[in-house]
């Protein structure tokens, strides 16, 4: 399965700035997704990271916010824009083939004052 | 209605306990079904994929009813090392490939 790397692993921030969280796959994979996790809660799909396109999200979540890029088939990025405490949670990274299980990254914990 | 329904438990088991989750999903047009387990802070992995014949791996054994639309894990003699979040998982291809993820139930083996 590939191994998937995410930074930080975690950062406390002030509410107003921005944040952006990489993923770095080591092989080719079809499909990257971002996902949110608050504690003691389920994974909610934030976007699927198209390459060389705008990303596909899901209800509630908006590019403008969370805007996201994925320049080629092992990379991409999350950036969390103009962060408030309710931004605080678990941010994951995940990567897989079409219909394949998906393989997660460690996850960025990120906290705003 | 959510489109994957876990009960979130906690279960608490003495070890050597057979325990067993089930997981319900809305669309019948999932596609494959897996199970994966979080560990407190940690991320979740993958612990078995889903077949429609039923698999098993060791004292784990996971069964697809597409019928009605539910998934189950059986874990059998568990081990204190078992206690876990266990997370049922869907993929569907609905004008694009996802994956959705259950709530979890949190399981406790004790001693």
């Amino acid at each position: 399965s590939a191994v998937i790397s995410q930074k930080p692993s975690r950062d406390i921030c002030q509410r107003g700035t921005s944040l952006t969280i990489q993923c770095q796959v080591d092989s080719q994979v079809t499909m990257m997704f971002w996902y949110r996790q608050q504690p003691g809660q389920s994974l909610t799909l934030i976007a699927t990271a198209n390459q060389g396109s705008e990303a596909t999200y899901e209800s509630g979540f908006v590019i403008d916010k969370f805007p996201i890029s994925r320049p080629n088939l092992t990379f991409s990025t999350l950036t969390v824009s103009n962060m408030s405490p309710e931004d605080s949670s678990i941010y994951l990274c995940s990567a897989a083939a079409s219909n394949q299980p998906q393989h997660f990254g460690d996850g960025t914990r990120l906290s705003i004052l | 209605r959510k489109e994957v329904e876990q009960d979130p438990g906690p279960f608490n088991v003495p070890e050597g306990a057979t325990v067993a989750f089930n997981c319900t999903y809305s669309n019948s047009a999932s596609q494959s079904f897996f199970w994966y387990r979080q560990d407190c802070r940690k991320e979740p992995k993958l612990l078995m994929s889903v077949y429609s014949s039923g698999n098993e791996d060791g004292r784990f054994t996971a069964q697809l009813n597409r019928a009605s639309q539910y998934i189950s894990l059986l874990i059998r003699d568990s081990k204190l090392s078992d206690s876990a979040t266990y997370l049922c998982a869907v993929n569907m291809n609905t004008g694009g490939f996802k994956t959705i993820f259950g709530a979890g139930t949190r399981l406790f083996v004790k001693a």
